[in-house]
């Protein structure tokens, strides 16, 4: 079956650095997505890795290792507005998205 | 250009009551995907269509669901004869091309089965 792992939930202090990891078992791979969700609002984009390696992005930056199934989406300079909750997601050989759970971001002053 | 729009932002329905949920997608864009959202869980895929057609329903359930999209007008998402469990909030995306790569999200509709 298909799998996407995600800590339930993490805490970090303002001004911070924070690592959300993602492991991943798919039929497929086309791709990895980071999407953020402030809660009763929509999953916005973050970030998306189809190669090996790091893509940095502002204070955000995401990792992708396709042999070992294994992500992570790096918050530097945690600011409370970036309390959230953090959805990794795999595009399937059939181009269909696979959501985690996502990672409940809180961000302490 | 307008975003993904959905509506009604809340819907509140009476077990055995219809539910419609509307999705207009962006502007450009012929794909759109359901998604269904538990409180404390990820997204599950549910539908994707394009205009007139349905290119892949695996992920909705057998009865009582039905979505189309037509030529004209916005994607509609139909549950019939709703029950409790079917509170959640369903969210629409779209994207130009069958990649979904770009898929931008609607605000979601929250459903309410009293």
């Amino acid at each position: 079956g298909q799998n996407i792992d995600q800590p339930t939930e993490m805490t970090a202090t303002e001004g911070a650095i924070v690592q959300i990891n993602c492991t991943y078992q798919t039929s497929g791979f086309n791709g990895l997505f980071w999407y953020q969700q402030h809660a009763g609002e929509a999953p916005t984009f973050l970030s998306y890795n189809v190669l090996d390696g790091l893509e940095e992005k502002g204070r955000f930056s995401s990792f992708l290792s396709r042999s070992k199934g294994y992500s992570y989406l790096l918050l530097k300079e945690l600011q409370m507005k970036d309390s959230a909750s953090y959805l990794c997601a795999v595009m399937d050989s059939n181009y269909q998205l696979i959501w985690g759970a996502g990672t409940k971001l809180i961000i302490k002053p | 250009n307008a975003g993904v729009m959905q509506n009604p932002r809340h819907l509140v329905r009476r077990r055995g009551q219809e539910a419609r949920l509307r999705c207009s997608p962006m502007k450009g864009h012929s794909h759109v995907y359901w998604y269904r959202q538990l409180p404390e869980e990820g997204l599950k895929f549910m539908v994707y269509l394009q205009k007139e057609n349905i290119i892949d329903e695996s992920g909705m359930p057998k009865e009582r669901f039905s979505a189309e999209f037509p030529k004209e007008g916005p994607s509609i998402l139909r549950i019939q004869q709703v029950v409790r469990g079917d509170s959640a909030a369903y969210f629409c995306a779209s994207s130009p091309g069958e990649k979904n790569t770009e898929a931008f999200f609607g605000q979601g509709t929250r459903l309410t089965v009293v």
